[in-house]
């Protein structure tokens, strides 16, 4: 069974320009979650996706945005870069048969801002 | 609101020493809890979890965690460790639909 994918692996930006971050779950998962992984600040909860719709987000600025398909697969915007928008995004799934209470992560988008 | 603290930021030790990393979680509501291994250049993965019953959960890779209620811990154990072991250990509580991660706590195994 293939995992949670993710791409780019890295990306660099500049800072105002936008970026956009691509996830796709597990076979079966119809949840998708966002993490920044800052340094110094850990894993932070960004955003939540069920069946199509956002469910939840985290302590971020609306410029901090996505949206899920009808594969389930995910887009995580990012707008107007700023330098400290630099992280690991890491995205995970659940759902399924492995029940939505255990989440399992992609190898997440490197973003550089310049 | 719902926090996860580890006790320590990084600990070294020599091969076939034992490990304990030290979890302690803020929420008093009903609460899944997990251990999560970062390895040198790998992504996330899952340790173990508990979710109710046998407070002492074995996970993969020889690794156990035992669930203390009256002391909000959630404690991860290795009786002992290998240089393949050196990783970074992630523990996370999640109640409802998001995950609440500790610090982290980068573990080297010296050979």
């Amino acid at each position: 069974e293939a995992g949670v994918t993710q791409s780019p692996t890295h990306l660099i930006k500049t800072r105002g320009q936008q970026a956009t971050l691509r996830c796709s779950p597990i076979s079966g998962h119809t949840s998708v979650y966002w993490y920044q992984q800052a340094l110094g600040l850990g894993l932070q909860f960004l955003l939540w996706y069920d069946e199509g719709e956002e469910r939840n987000r985290g302590n971020f600025p609306p410029r901090f945005s996505g949206r899920q398909f009808p594969n389930y697969s995910s887009e995580l915007n990012v707008n107007a870069l700023e330098l400290e928008d630099s992280a690991l995004y890491l995205c995970a799934s659940s759902g399924g048969t492995s029940g939505r209470d255990t989440q399992y992560f992609g190898p997440g988008t490197r973003l550089t801002v310049l | 609101a719902q926090s996860v603290s580890q006790h320590n930021h990084h600990v070294i030790l020599s091969e076939a020493a034992s490990l304990e990393l030290g979890c302690n979680y803020s929420y008093g509501g009903t609460v899944n809890l997990f251990w999560y291994v970062q390895y040198p250049g790998q992504h996330l993965q899952l340790l173990l979890k508990y979710f109710s019953g046998d407070p002492l959960v074995k996970g993969i890779k020889g690794f156990e965690a035992e669930f203390i209620k009256s002391k909000f811990s959630f404690n991860l154990r290795k009786p002992s460790v290998q240089w393949s072991d050196t990783a970074e250990y992630f523990c996370a509580a999640r109640n409802d639909y998001k995950l609440s991660f500790g610090a982290g706590t980068t573990v080297t195994v010296r050979a």
